[in-house]
């Protein structure tokens, strides 16, 4: 079963500061795609980053990092130099793509989100 | 450009009654998306449409639930004999398509459905 699992329902940072959320899910595919997405109260789900399961390079996208462990199926995101506006629901999602002849799947499944406060 | 929309933003039905709801894709997206969120929880698959077609309805709960992309753009959700179960937020994706990589899906606001 393809699952992802965040374990911290809820989390708080100081502004400035950094915070990490954690992320495992669980597949017995090879070649498949994580990410996460950031849902503010305006319900728009927004990417954040992504990371492809062949590249051995974590991604970064400015104050944004990762740390992907491939073999522990771990994807933990980190946020330095915290922002008001970073405050948000965090989901963690995980996509696998196939065409097999004449079927084609494309899903992504996610976590249960983490809900980040920032304390100014 | 124009985002993915959704049309209506908040839609309050009775048990029982048919609901409609509509996804305005970006355009020259030919991949559609329909996911559902329950409160508190992330968002869930629900069906995945390639041009015209479903390629993949896995996800849908029961055969109360149908959705149609007739002419490869706009997707209308369609829920019949609406349950109290099935308040939740909907929401729509799009993406391009292509042989090599994954592109980003783009969501829309949702549907907030509340059936009383």
């Amino acid at each position: 079963a393809q699952t992802v699992t965040q374990s911290q329902p809820e989390m708080s940072v100081q502004e400035a500061e950094t915070v990490t959320l954690s992320c495992t899910y669980d597949t017995s595919e090879s070649d498949y795609y994580l990410f996460w997405y950031k849902q503010p109260p305006s319900r728009q789900m927004i990417l954040v980053i992504r990371q492809e399961a062949y590249k051995q390079q974590n991604a970064t996208e400015n104050r944004f990092s990762v740390n992907f462990q491939k073999a522990a199926k771990s994807f933990s995101l980190k946020i330095s130099d915290s922002q008001l506006g970073d405050a948000a629901m965090y989901f963690c999602a995980y996509r696998v793509l196939a065409t097999l002849f004449k079927t084609s799947y494309d899903k992504v499944i996610f976590g249960p989100g983490t809900s980040l406060s920032v304390i100014p | 450009g124009a985002g993915v929309s959704q049309t209506p933003s908040n839609k309050v039905t009775e048990k029982g009654k048919y609901v409609e709801l509509r996804c305005d894709p970006i355009s020259g997206h030919t991949a559609l998306y329909w996911y559902r969120q329950s409160l508190g929880q992330g968002p869930e698959f629900l069906i995945y449409f390639q041009g015209t077609g479903a390629a993949d309805d896995s996800g849908l709960p029961n055969d109360r639930f149908f959705a149609v992309r007739p002419e490869g753009s706009v997707s209308t959700l369609k829920i019949q004999r609406t349950e109290r179960g099935d308040s939740a937020v909907y929401l729509c994706a799009s993406s391009l398509t292509g042989t090599v990589g994954v592109y980003e899906q783009y969501f829309g606001p949702g549907t907030r459905l509340t059936v009383t």
